[in-house]
């Protein structure tokens, strides 16, 4: 199965500042790539697909880049209703993988 | 308006079968693939496999294949997950979740929360 791979563990950022968080694949995912939020007690939010693309409602401070193994999201300016753990996800192939996480905190 | 909307927690006791339950409404609930996430008391996400309402086709994680089973009753809009040997190590929050086609993952349930405790 294809291992993604996100760093780092943990990002310490001031709100207003800017964040990149990346991710790995063991193989190419090509752009079959997606970034999910998710807050204690609330449901995982998709924020990305495509590896690009903004789903419906996410305010446009997010961005994702990249394709094939290497990618990225970026949050240009963060707020504080950003932070909170971020995964990535392929679902290029079968079974669909996770990463383990970024924990985006406060500094 | 999409939503799924999962069945209550539970809290059961080692050795004791579950079924957890996934409707689905606002949306043809056939023709979209409903998947499940695991999610360990303080880990990270795990996919654990996913069925197509329309004709029962499902993939599983070899990590959960034989572990857990994945049904579905179209003629209620309800996906299922279910064990027959609950283990302390299932306790767990989980996630149903629709595939949507380009974005997989687009709607979620509110998860449900199994504890397995003697």
């Amino acid at each position: 199965e294809i291992v993604m791979t996100q760093s780092p563990a943990t990002l310490s950022v001031s709100p207003g500042e800017r964040a990149t968080l990346s991710c790995r694949a063991t193989q190419s995912v090509t752009s079959n790539l997606a970034w999910y939020q998710l807050k204690p007690g609330q449901a995982p939010r998709l924020l990305i697909y495509g590896a690009s693309t903004r789903a419906t409602g996410i305010p446009a401070r997010f961005s994702g880049s990249g394709s094939g193994t290497e990618f990225t999201l970026t949050i240009s300016s963060l707020q504080s209703e950003d932070f909170a753990v971020y995964y990535c996800q392929q679902y290029y192939k079968w079974p669909r993988t996770f990463g383990q996480g970024t924990k985006l905190e406060i500094k | 308006e999409v939503q799924l909307v999962q069945s209550g927690g539970e809290v059961k006791k080692p050795g004791e079968s579950l079924k957890i339950s996934c409707k689905g409404s606002g949306y043809n609930f056939a023709t979209y693939w409903i998947g499940w996430v695991r999610q360990m008391p303080g880990q990270g996400l795990e996919w654990m496999g996913i069925i197509y309402p329309s004709d029962s086709d499902t993939r599983y994680s070899p990590s959960f294949q034989g572990q857990v089973t994945i049904s579905v009753d179209k003629s209620i809009s309800t996906a299922y997950l279910q064990w027959s040997s609950l283990k302390a190590s299932d306790t767990a929050m989980y996630y149903c979740a629709r595939r949507s086609n380009p974005s997989d993952f687009d709607y979620w349930g509110q998860g449900t929360l199994v504890i397995v405790s003697s």
